[in-house]
């Protein structure tokens, strides 16, 4: 059973499209959250939402909205597509915030072309 | 800003050796963790040390901490080639309690 899913796997888009992620976690944890990988293998929190709520919200572009329709449920929607937006989106969950072990989802890889 | 940063960026090496990574931090934290990532794949929970804790061993891992030089290494010992993988610290500063942070990772090759 996965712990933590995210789909789509793989999204090759062109620029200026609206696009969403989706990440769901079975393990019944309080906290979630999106990371960006980039080409430099940086990782760099997005967000974090904790029961539904928007905790932690970086510098990060309007045209990212996540949302959190439940707890097991953190995706993440895009607008107006950029070249920059290309990178890979990890989800991760955790028990609860400030979390310590969290789990990953397997990644989503965004191709803008 | 990046917390944790790795060093060294790659590192390759024979199967049977043993492999160190070490990572560096700029704030005080409340503990920092080791995750593994394979090629294409998401990130792998290692290992958790915390701030009051200075050696932690987990099978052929061997983390240790030390808080006054803001480093931590992880030794992965009698290495084998499904070690290969990136390998990752992130740190949970304190006090501010916001969320982890990682660095770049090491590259780690284990060759056959």
């Amino acid at each position: 059973d996965t712990a933590v899913s995210q789909t789509p796997k793989y999204l090759v888009t062109q620029m200026g499209n609206d696009k969403s992620i989706k990440c769901e976690q079975n393990l019944g944890h309080d906290t979630m959250y999106w990371y960006k990988q980039d080409s430099k293998k940086f990782l760099k929190i997005m967000f974090s939402y904790n029961n539904k709520e928007l905790i932690i919200n970086e510098t990060v572009p309007n045209r990212f909205s996540p949302k959190s329709p439940d707890k097991a449920h953190l995706n993440l929607h895009i607008n107006s597509l950029e070249l920059g937006d290309s990178a890979v989106y990890f989800c991760a969950s955790s028990a609860r915030f400030p979390g310590e072990t969290q789990y990953f989802g397997p990644g989503t890889r965004l191709l803008v072309l | 800003s990046q917390q944790g940063e790795e060093d060294p960026q790659a590192l390759s090496i024979q199967e049977g050796e043993n492999a160190t990574m070490n990572c560096s931090y700029k704030t005080s934290i409340n503990n920092l963790q080791w995750y593994r990532q394979n090629s294409g794949r998401g990130l792998v929970h290692l290992i958790l040390i915390r701030s009051n804790e200075r050696e932690k061993h987990s099978g052929r891992l061997r983390v240790t901490l030390d808080t006054s030089k803001k480093s931590s290494s992880l030794l992965i010992t009698a290495s084998r080639a499904a070690d290969t993988a990136s390998y990752f610290c992130a740190t949970d500063p304190n006090p501010n309690n916001n969320d982890m942070r990682f660095g770049a990772g090491t590259r780690l090759t284990v060759k056959p």
